[in-house]
């Protein structure tokens, strides 16, 4: 079966870029769809289609995919972007979503 | 404006069979390109897609529990049902519903959740 890769955490102080990369296996010819999930709430949708934003979105949230590797950039990161990121794609009909990456916001 | 809402049973016991509704507004899944997902967290943890239904009626299921699950729906309640037999500890987690939106060929989302439900079995 398909799987992703991410990193457990990654940290970074207030107002600079984080970045969270996930990783399988040609992925870059699959779409990456990414969502952030705070404590005890649902996640919601940040990325679509390797590098869209929803409506609502802020700009500094932003997306990437090629090769092996997608990944998710926040940019000017804010204390309110501290959550769980997963990402996730199609493995033909199947959804895989990646273990999750938790981002510290210090 | 889309809402989802889940609801079911807080606890079930070991080898029960788990009946979870997720009821909708806001969208119809009648339309073409709409289609609603069940997704779980067990405590603490990732993210597990269980299955998936579209408007044309099509199915489709995690490989390692296509054998527990069935997935059905009900458009003229917007309501989706999924149900998964023998019930394990393990499968202990908050159950969440998902509209999935076919975007374009090959592309689906899930871009709206409902609130969870979580459910433990003992």
């Amino acid at each position: 079966s398909y799987e992703l890769t991410q990193p457990p955490s990654v940290s970074v102080s207030p107002g600079q870029t984080a970045s969270i990369t996930c990783s399988g296996d040609k992925l870059g010819d699959k779409y990456v769809y990414w969502y952030q999930q705070k404590p005890g709430q649902s996640p919601i949708l940040v990325i679509y289609e390797d590098n869209k934003r929803p409506s609502g979105i802020p700009e500094r949230f932003s997306g990437s995919n090629s090769g092996n590797t997608a990944a998710l950039t926040i940019s000017g990161t804010q204390a309110m972007d501290e959550a769980d990121y997963y990402c996730q794609t199609w493995d033909s009909t199947t959804a895989v979503f990646g273990p999750g990456t938790k981002v510290t916001v210090l | 404006q889309v809402t989802l809402r889940e609801s079911g049973p807080a606890v079930v016991k070991p080898a029960q069979t788990l009946t979870l509704t997720c009821t909708f507004s806001g969208f119809s899944l009648s339309t073409s390109g709409m289609c609603v997902s069940w997704i779980r967290q067990p405590p603490g943890k990732a993210l597990e897609w269980l299955a998936r239904i579209d408007w044309d009626d099509d199915k489709f299921y995690s490989t390692s529990l296509k054998t527990r699950l069935s997935i059905s729906k009900d458009t003229s309640k917007n309501q989706v049902v999924v149900t998964m037999t023998n019930m394990d500890p393990a499968d202990t987690a908050t159950y969440y519903c998902a509209r999935v939106l076919k975007a374009a060929v090959g592309v689906y989302y899930f871009d709206y959740w409902g609130q969870g439900t979580l459910v433990t079995v003992s």
